[in-house]
Parts: C-alpha cells; sequence; structure tokens
C-alpha cells in the first residue's frame, strides 16, 4: 500500500518553511525520507522508526506519529538548496518491503 | 568514497528491441535494488539481490525483465522485447548488508530510458 504524500507540491520564498506529510493506511514500522534534485540520484535524510521519535538533519527535521501512522518533514528557513522533490518511504508491520510515495515538488524561490 | 555507477546515463529504443543496463554498487554492499521511476512517481522496486542471490523479484514483469547478478558484484538488468510503458528512470541502489530493512540506500544517477 503506497504511502500518501501531501502537499504534492509547494513553492517558497527563501527563509520560509514548509511542513511535508506522508500518511499511511496501515501500522508504521518506520518512515524513511529522501531527496532528489532534477536528474540526479535521490539522497537519503533520515530514517525513523516507531515509537514517535523526532529527527533532526540541519534545518531539516521530522517526526513520527505512530498513532496516526503519519511522519511529518520539516524544513525550517528554506534554502534554494532545499529544491527538488521528496520522497518518503514507509515499511509496515506486515509487510516488510519498502514502499514509495509519490512524491512532494518543492521550489524555493529567491 | 565511489558512489554507485550506473550506465548509460541516456538509452533511446524503439518498442520490441531490447536494452541492458548495468551497476555497480558500492565497493563491500552486499545488497543491490534495482527501480523503475516512471516521470512523477516514487521509485518502484523491480528487484533485489543479497549478494547474488534474489532476495525480492515479486514485481519484477519476468516475460521480459531479467537480471543478473554474477559474483555478487556488478549487476546487469535487461529488458527484452521493451514496451513504450517501460519508458522510465532505472535506478540501481545499494546497501552496506541489507538484513535491516531499515538501512540508508546509496543510489546511482540512473538510465533514462524511452522507447518509441
Amino acid at each position: 500500500q503506497q504511502p500518501v504524500q501531501s502537499p504534492q507540491a509547494v513553492i517558497l520564498r527563501e527563509g520560509e518553511d514548509a511542513v511535508i506529510n506522508c500518511s499511511s493506511s496501515k501500522a508504521l514500522y518506520s518512515v524513511h525520507w529522501y531527496r532528489q534534485k532534477h536528474g540526479e540520484a535521490p539522497v537519503f535524510l533520515m530514517i525513523l522508526l516507531k515509537g514517535g521519535e523526532q529527527k533532526g538533519h540541519d534545518k531539516i527535521s521530522a517526526s513520527f506519529n505512530e498513532k496516526k501512522q503519519q511522519s511529518s518533514l520539516y524544513l525550517t528557513a528554506s534554502q534554494l538548496s532545499y529544491s527538488g522533490t521528496y520522497f518518503c518511504g514507509t515499511i509496515t508491520d506486515s509487510n516488510y518491503q519498502l514502499i514509495w510515495g509519490a512524491g512532494t515538488k518543492l521550489i524555493i524561490k529567491p | 568514497e565511489a558512489g554507485v555507477a550506473q550506465s548509460p546515463r541516456y538509452k533511446i529504443i524503439e518498442k520490441r528491441q531490447s536494452v541492458a543496463f548495468w551497476c555497480n554498487p558500492i565497493s563491500g554492499h552486499a545488497t543491490l535494488y534495482w527501480y523503475q521511476q516512471i516521470l512523477g512517481q516514487g521509485p518502484k522496486l523491480l528487484i533485489q539481490f543479497q549478494n547474488n542471490g534474489v532476495v525480492d523479484d515479486s514485481q519484477l514483469p519476468k516475460d521480459r525483465f531479467s537480471a543478473e547478478r554474477l559474483k555478487g558484484v556488478d549487476s546487469t538488468l535487461k529488458i527484452q522485447p521493451a514496451k513504450l510503458e517501460d519508458s522510465a528512470v532505472y535506478l540501481c541502489a545499494s546497501s552496506d548488508n541489507g538484513y535491516s530493512t531499515n538501512e540508508k540506500l546509496f543510489f546511482g544517477s540512473g538510465t533514462q530510458l524511452s522507447v518509441l
């Protein structure tokens, strides 16, 4: 079951904040976040395990809400380099295969 | 550290032709994945190797797609014959040991296939 990402796309000015959500209809075991710039390979951001943890990576952090079966990626004071498509991948308690969402395209304007 | 190498970078073929993609993972990585990424979608796993054995090929269209990883290092993915709907980016990824599904994946830059 593919996770649902929202929004599909977002346009920000440099310095603004963004939140990208990743929701599953099944109980989550872990959530994986990657960023892919146009024409490039996806790059790892972070992995969150169930337990409601939060992780940070520079000004990019994420939370994992086990009850809501959802993870949110937070981009604070966005920089031009944050532009790209953000993918979440989920592993559920019933299927230990990483399934990817359709992605959220983030455009940062100066 | 060298990354995951893939070739060719681009390939244009006509339907019913055959095509092959090559991937060389990061040195020492036991697990290798082939993904298909259609424009505007997330990657879809085609096949996962652990060393030279297949772990998961449940989504590989075996009537036309084949993959091998001889000697547990580099890998080749083949499509024969190609269909229009095979137009996509084919990504190769590797991870350290693959015993945990919660491992960081290292992706190659992919091969963009256009089937005309």
